[in-house]
C-alpha cells in the first residue's frame, strides 16, 4: 500500500529566501513520485517527477526534489522564491500492488511568499 | 494549456438533482481520472478508467458513478445532490499506464444550493 505525508499544510517563506517543502511517502514497491502544483483557479500541473535514476530531479520554474530512500522522503527546493511561486503544493506516489496501479496525492501545502 | 478539457466549467444546482460533468483527455491518453476538491477534504482520488474500463476507485460514493466511452472522452454522473457535493471536480488524463504524470484540467465547479 502507498501512502504520502506533506509536512506543514501552510508555509510561509520571504521572497528570495530557500523553498522547503516537505514529503514522506509509504509505499511496498518502488515508486514514482511526482510534485504538482496548483495556482488559484486551476487544476494541477506537474512540477517534476523522478521514476528511476538519478534521485536529485529538476523540474520547472528552477524547483528540485531529491529522492531519498533511505529516509523515504521527496522534499521539493527552491534556492530562491518569487512571489509568483505563491501556490499549493501537492506531491503524489504512483506504484504498483496486486497488478493494480495506485496513484495517491498528499494533502498538499499552500506556499505564501512574503515580499 | 495541459489539452484536457472539462465542461461545464460551472454548474449551479439544486438539491436531490442530478448533473454529468464531461471530460475530454489528451489525444493519445487511455487513462482517465476523476478528483474532487474541497476546502475541507482536500483532494480526493474518485475513479479512474483505462480504455474504457473502470481501474481503480477511491473515496466515490455510489450516488456517483462514472463511465468512459470508446471515443476514450468521460463522464461523471453526480445523483441526489447534497449541499456537501459542492466542489471543483477535476479530470486528468494520462499515457498508459499510472506511473506517468497526469495531466489535469480546469475543472468543473460544482455548486448545490
Amino acid at each position: 500500500a502507498q501512502s504520502v505525508t506533506q509536512l506543514g499544510s501552510h508555509v510561509s517563506v520571504s521572497e528570495g529566501a530557500l523553498v522547503l517543502l516537505r514529503c514522506n511517502y509509504s509505499s511496498s514497491v518502488p515508486p514514482y513520485l511526482f510534485w504538482y502544483v496548483q495556482y488559484p483557479n486551476q487544476g494541477l500541473q506537474l512540477l517534476l517527477k523522478y521514476t528511476t535514476g538519478a534521485t536529485l530531479v529538476k523540474g520547472i520554474n528552477g524547483f528540485e526534489a531529491e529522492f531519498k530512500k533511505s529516509e523515504t522522503s521527496f522534499h521539493l527546493t527552491k534556492p530562491s522564491a518569487h512571489m509568483s511561486d505563491a501556490a499549493e503544493y501537492f506531491c503524489a506516489v504512483s506504484g504498483s500492488s496486486s497488478g493494480t496501479y495506485k496513484y495517491i496525492f498528499g494533502t498538499g501545502t499552500r506556499l505564501k511568499v512574503l515580499a | 494549456d495541459s489539452g484536457v478539457t472539462q465542461t461545464p466549467k460551472h454548474l449551479i444546482t439544486a438539491t436531490g438533482q442530478r448533473v454529468t460533468l464531461r471530460c475530454s483527455p489528451r489525444s493519445g491518453d487511455l487513462s482517465v481520472y476523476w478528483y474532487q476538491q474541497s476546502l475541507d477534504q482536500g483532494l480526493q482520488f474518485l475513479i479512474q478508467y483505462y480504455n474504457g474500463e473502470e481501474r481503480a476507485k477511491g473515496n466515490i460514493l455510489e450516488r456517483f458513478s462514472a463511465q468512459q466511452f470508446p471515443d476514450l472522452h468521460s463522464e461523471l454522473n453526480l445523483s441526489s445532490l447534497e449541499l456537501g457535493d459542492s466542489a471543483l471536480y477535476f479530470c486528468a488524463s494520462s499515457a498508459q499506464i499510472s506511473t506517468n504524470e497526469q495531466f489535469f484540467g480546469p475543472g468543473t465547479r460544482l455548486t448545490v444550493l
